[in-house]
């Protein structure tokens, strides 16, 4: 089956550095990719909706100049946490959206913002 | 708006023991309702959908109902194994261009 990549599994910083994850689907071209951001016992909330070649649209409450999304190519968008704090840390996992519109997730990215 | 709640884990079973793990749902209209499941390591995979009330989605051995009248999705396998621990998502979706909403994710681990 289609397979989407997401880089790295995990990652720990310090307070005030910048992370970047990347999501790439490896054998189908996603004009569409979700990134999402599951606190502890939460829900997985949708952070942002990625199309290729245009700006990503964030849902309510979500700092769009803090979590910089790229969606560069067919095959890969990238989320930049920026200026990272604890508060930050979460689990962040990304899907795309295949031409038959099926869904595919990346493994997803633990951050740990010390 | 749209929101998915499904039961707290973790779960815990013995091998062969059966397995449900409820879900109820709010939303407007008749959305899709879809199970999936994540495994250590892994990216979540779709276990099984069902796109209208009444039908019944199956994959793996596990079965999920969509019940328009109780807007429940409840996730049963008869028999578990070991190879199932893993975490299993409840989500919903009213359309292929819109965004899933999960639930919390409930963990189920299975003990030979």
């Amino acid at each position: 089956g289609a397979v989407v990549s997401q880089h790295p599994s995990r990652v720990i910083c310090k307070s005030g550095t910048s992370v970047k994850i990347e999501c790439r689907s490896l054998d189908f071209q996603a004009t569409t990719m979700f990134w999402y951001r599951q606190f502890p016992k939460q829900s997985l909330m949708l952070m942002a909706t990625s199309n290729e070649g245009s700006k990503a649209t964030y849902e309510q409450g979500v700092e769009k100049d803090k979590f910089l999304i790229n969606h560069a190519s067919l095959t890969l968008s990238t989320l930049t946490v920026t200026s990272a704090h604890p508060e930050d840390s979460s689990f962040y996992i990304c899907s795309a959206r295949d031409p038959n519109e099926k869904l595919f997730f990346g493994s997803g990215t633990q951050l740990s913002v010390l | 708006g749209d929101s998915v709640t499904q039961m707290e884990g973790p779960v815990t079973l013995s091998e062969e023991a059966f397995l449900t793990i409820n879900c109820t749902y709010t939303a407007t209209g008749y959305p899709s309702l879809f199970w999936y499941v994540q495994y250590p390591g892994e990216g979540l995979q779709l276990l099984l959908k069902a796109t209208k009330a009444d039908d019944k989605g199956s994959n793996k051995g596990f079965e999920a109902t969509y019940r328009k009248e109780t807007t429940s999705f409840h996730l049963e396998k008869g028999s578990v194994q070991v190879s199932d621990s893993a975490v299993y998502f409840c989500a919903l979706s009213h359309s292929g261009n819109t965004p899933l909403v999960f639930g919390k994710g409930t963990r189920l681990s299975v003990i030979a």
